[in-house]
């Protein structure tokens, strides 16, 4: 089935090195939503696109962490000087609705280990 | 405080049994709430919403909100093995941000 994909699923990173995690959402899906997901805790949201638009970036913990979704579909999230505090599961989630929607499909994350 | 509360368990039961999982929230601009089911190594994956107040049923699932109370309820009936996991509850305001909230999850085990 065609679902929402995240590549890779693992990353391992030395502390202070950059990563890049890929997301690529359901086909025709409009929204695409980054969450954090710390060992034992809830998703916490980092950011929103719709389309190729940013509309929400107010979850993003600190000026290192980045993403972009240039056509409207696939999205990039990046982490910049990678810090311990940033080990978690990276989940990606899309949606066919603009606004006002609550169905978001979920990928099956990214887990990233910074060592 | 956090916007959602929920009891990170473990809760482990008896196949059979019926399973009695809840949230609580502060923020009364909640209107859409969900239960996620989320295996080992994989993402959540969307069981039941509601949409304000009241009852929904799904099978061996039953979801409630209760708005005065802001307190919602995830129940399965005739639990089994293959239930187990950990269940997390959303909730998404109408209107405004587009973000859900999440509880920290419950992990359920049911023992055959």
């Amino acid at each position: 089935g065609a679902g929402v994909s995240q590549s890779p699923r693992y990353k391992v990173a030395k502390r202070g090195q950059d990563v890049a995690l890929r997301c690529d959402p359901i086909s025709g899906h409009v929204s695409l939503f980054w969450y954090q997901q710390a060992l034992g805790q809830g998703p916490e949201f980092l950011t929103y696109f719709q389309n190729e638009a940013q509309l929400d970036k107010s979850g993003l913990p600190s000026d290192r962490f980045f993403a972009e979704r240039p056509e409207g579909s696939v999205s990039t999230l990046k982490i910049q000087r990678t810090q311990q505090e940033d080990s978690a599961v990276y989940l990606c989630a899309s949606s066919s609705s603009g606004t006002g929607g609550f169905e978001q499909y979920f990928g099956p994350g990214t887990r990233l280990t910074v060592t | 405080q956090k916007e959602v509360e929920q009891d990170p368990g473990p809760l482990s039961v008896p196949e059979g049994a019926i399973v009695s999982l809840n949230c609580t929230y502060s923020n009364s601009a909640f209107q859409y709430f969900m239960w996620y089911r989320q295996y080992s190594r994989k993402g959540p994956e969307l069981l039941m919403y509601t949409y304000s107040s009241g009852n929904k049923e799904d099978g061996r699932f039953t979801a409630q909100v209760d708005k005065s109370s802001k307190y919602i309820s995830l129940f399965i009936r005739d639990s089994q093995p293959s239930d187990s996991a950990t269940y997390l509850c959303a909730m998404k305001t109408q209107g405004g941000s587009e973000k859900l909230v999440f509880g920290k999850g419950t992990k359920l085990t049911v023992n055959p």
